[in-house]
């Protein structure tokens, strides 16, 4: 089981919205601003979209943006495109003995 | 571009070793903390090891302490992994990172598939 809770799958339709959630603690992501989320297309590299909770990396569409409130952070991706579907992970800087902890991912699927 | 291209993956037995590899180029190797992170079958990520610019600083998931070791040699651009000891709930593709502030991974490798099986 893993350390960050995030929902298995989310979908949406192209142009529209979605945001997923990833559930942690005060010793993670409710403690620290070090939240990332990362892209996955299967059988390809995953890809950093998102760091410390809001900033994206050079490249990344600003369609993608990310937010904290309490122990959850979220991910939003705007004007959803075929291109988006992929598995979607975060992880954030834990306080505990295993120094950076991961959701357990969550599918998106472009109707 | 940088590019970081794993090997040294494959079938083993229960209780058995393997090394990992990983090459990277397209940035200044010896500046960066280096990360492996895995994926098991139907699971989600899970950091593994990493290790600082000199090799004088080293941590582990609990799960692997004593079994796996993590080493570099900065003239050739590699990172490894050695894992003894290996047990099935190893058995994952093993993805090397290129690691920032202890926190992030702005690099990955496609990642090897080391499974762990008799």
């Amino acid at each position: 089981q893993s350390a960050l809770t995030q929902p298995a799958s989310v979908s949406g339709s192209p142009g529209q919205s979605i945001t997923i959630s990833c559930t942690g603690s005060l010793s993670d992501v409710g403690g620290y601003r070090f939240v990332s989320w990362y892209q996955h297309h299967p059988g390809k590299v995953p890809k950093l979209m998102i760091y410390d909770v809001t900033n994206r990396p050079s490249g990344i569409s600003n369609r993608f943006s990310g937010s904290k409130s309490g122990n959850t952070a979220s991910l939003t991706i705007s004007g959803l495109q075929a291109e988006d579907e992929a598995d979607y992970y975060c992880s954030s800087y834990s306080s505990g003995s295993t120094l950076v902890v991961f959701g357990g991912g969550t599918k998106l699927t472009v109707l | 571009e940088v590019q970081i291209v794993e090997s040294g993956g494959g079938l083993v037995q229960p209780g058995g070793s393997l090394r990992l590899s990983c090459v990277a180029s397209g940035f200044t190797f010896r500046s960066h903390w280096m990360s492996w992170v895995r994926q098991a079958p139907g699971k989600g990520l899970e950091w593994v090891a990493n290790i600082n610019q000199d090799d004088s600083e080293k941590y582990y998931v609990d799960s692997v302490k004593g079994r796996f070791t993590i080493s570099r040699d900065n003239a050739k651009n590699s990172l490894y992994l050695q894992m003894d000891s290996l047990r099935v709930e190893d058995t994952a593709v093993y993805h090397c990172a290129r690691e920032l502030d202890g926190r992030i991974y702005d690099y990955w490798g496609q990642g090897v598939l080391v499974t762990v099986s008799s």
